[in-house]
């Protein structure tokens, strides 16, 4: 079946330091969708991306999706302690409406 | 206010009771689906419907039914509780089966089976 993977699971970062937590899908993705979980709460939306290539930016945050349509990316420039909480990419296989997640990355931050 | 509400929020059963974990939404959302949430697994798909009537599998559906008679709620029975169904069960609901506005998630439900 599907399989999307995270990495990595953990990342620990000085305030005001960017990161960049990746997935990789083992099929190709009609979509990939990037979820936040703020601890002890429940999954928000944050995007979408669709097209090959495609790359947004919500502030400091940048998401891209590769050109193969297998793998995305999320920047976090100058990391804030709003920013803590688990990062999860998601994506839909093509006709399929099973959104499949990944195991998601833990940001903690330093002040 | 809008969104998804489940209920209950906490809940701890023992085994090989049976039990129907509550999730309605009023966005008028044709998709709803189930997932469990286990630590270090992400959250992994239980049921999903794509319109009342509808449902189908999803990744980990054994021990769990569910039903759609309406738009509106989309329950999730437990048959016979068991110790490895302990977990955080989020619903979540979106426009279309693709999420293009993304998913909309409950705010959970905490389980424990013991």
């Amino acid at each position: 079946g599907q399989q999307v993977m995270q990495i990595p699971q953990y990342q620990h970062v000085q305030e005001g330091e960017d990161f960049t937590t990746y997935c990789n899908s083992s099929t190709t993705l009609s979509n990939i969708q990037w979820y936040k979980q703020r601890p002890g709460g429940h999954p928000v939306f944050l995007i979408q991306l669709v097209k090959s290539g495609e790359v947004k930016k919500q502030k400091r945050l940048t998401f891209q999706f590769g050109e193969a349509k297998k793998n995305s990316s999320l920047h976090i420039t100058a990391t804030q302690t709003t920013d803590v909480g688990t990062y999860f990419c998601a994506g839909h296989k093509g006709g399929d409406y099973k959104l499949s997640f990944g195991a998601g990355t833990t940001v903690t931050v330093r002040a | 206010n809008a969104g998804v509400t489940q209920t209950p929020k906490f809940q701890v059963l023992k085994t090989g009771q049976s039990m129907t974990l509550q999730c309605a939404q009023d966005m008028n959302h044709e998709y709803m689906s189930w997932y469990r949430q286990d630590p270090g697994m992400g959250l992994r798909l239980i049921h999903y419907s794509v319109g009342a009537g509808i449902t189908d599998q999803g990744e980990v559906p054994n021990g769990y039914n569910v039903s759609r008679s309406t738009t509106e709620d989309f329950p999730l029975r437990l048959l016979s509780a068991a110790p490895s169904q302990t977990s955080v069960y989020f619903c979540a609901s979106s426009y279309s089966g693709t999420g293009r506005n993304g998913y909309t998630f409950g705010s959970g439900t905490r389980l424990t089976v013991v």
